[in-house]
């Protein structure tokens, strides 16, 4: 099952915070975290492992709660570079792929 | 380092047709998949191997073949293109392990018609 990601969308103005939230049905080895600008591949963010390693961005911050099976993603003084669809892709067991959620839309403006 | 090659990179099909996207990687992957992606959906899961002559499916697999007959290519084949099956389609490899990244394709514009 697809994991589900919360909210679909938002609109921010520049310099302001939004925090993007991804939850699984499964057991998670990791979170990856990735955006994608319109048109273009999705490229990554970061990595959220059991245990509370991060490895990627340094100006964007998530947490990864393994009990609860969830991910949120914090934008903070948002940019507009920021712009773009965020996707979760927890990495769960069973096979080892690499699923993705159903996509945020983040919009920042001046 | 070329990283993951798609092509085409743009295709109308007529229904019925067949036809196979190409996607190549050189850094020694061993986990390639496909994705495709439509409004409001996200990326889902097609196919995905996680090594040479190892294939699975994913969400989405009905109406797609794929083959890994070597770690570089993972090829996926429109049996018989419907209008459904129009979409964005990415490919993406990466190390078999839980704490490294994917790397995408530029992705396939797909047109059925």
């Amino acid at each position: 099952q697809q994991p589900v990601q919360s909210p679909q969308a938002v609109i921010l103005r520049e310099g302001e915070d939004a925090v993007i939230n991804c939850s699984s049905s499964k057991a998670l080895y990791s979170v990856h975290w990735y955006r994608q600008k319109h048109g273009e591949a999705p490229v990554f963010l970061m990595i959220l492992l059991k245990g509370g390693e991060q490895k990627g961005h340094e100006k964007i911050s998530a947490s990864f709660n393994e009990k609860k099976q969830q991910s949120s993603l914090y934008l903070t003084a948002s940019q507009l570079s920021y712009s773009g669809t965020y996707f979760c892709g927890p990495f769960t067991g069973g096979g080892n792929k690499l699923t993705f959620g159903t996509g945020t839309q983040l919009k920042v403006e001046l | 380092n070329a990283g993951v090659t798609q092509t085409p990179k743009f295709q109308v099909l007529k229904t019925g047709q067949s036809m196979t996207l190409q996607c190549a990687q050189d850094m020694n992957h061993e986990y390639m998949s496909w994705y495709r992606q439509d409004p409001g959906m996200g990326l889902r899961l097609i196919h995905y191997s996680v090594g040479a002559g190892i294939t699975d499916q994913g969400e989405v697999p009905n109406g797609y073949n794929v083959s890994r007959s070597t770690t570089e290519d993972f090829p996926l084949r429109l049996l018989s293109a419907a209008p459904s099956q129009t979409s964005v389609y990415f490919c993406a490899s990466s190390r078999l392990t839980a704490d490294t990244e994917a790397f995408f394709g530029q992705g396939t514009r797909l047109t059925v018609v």
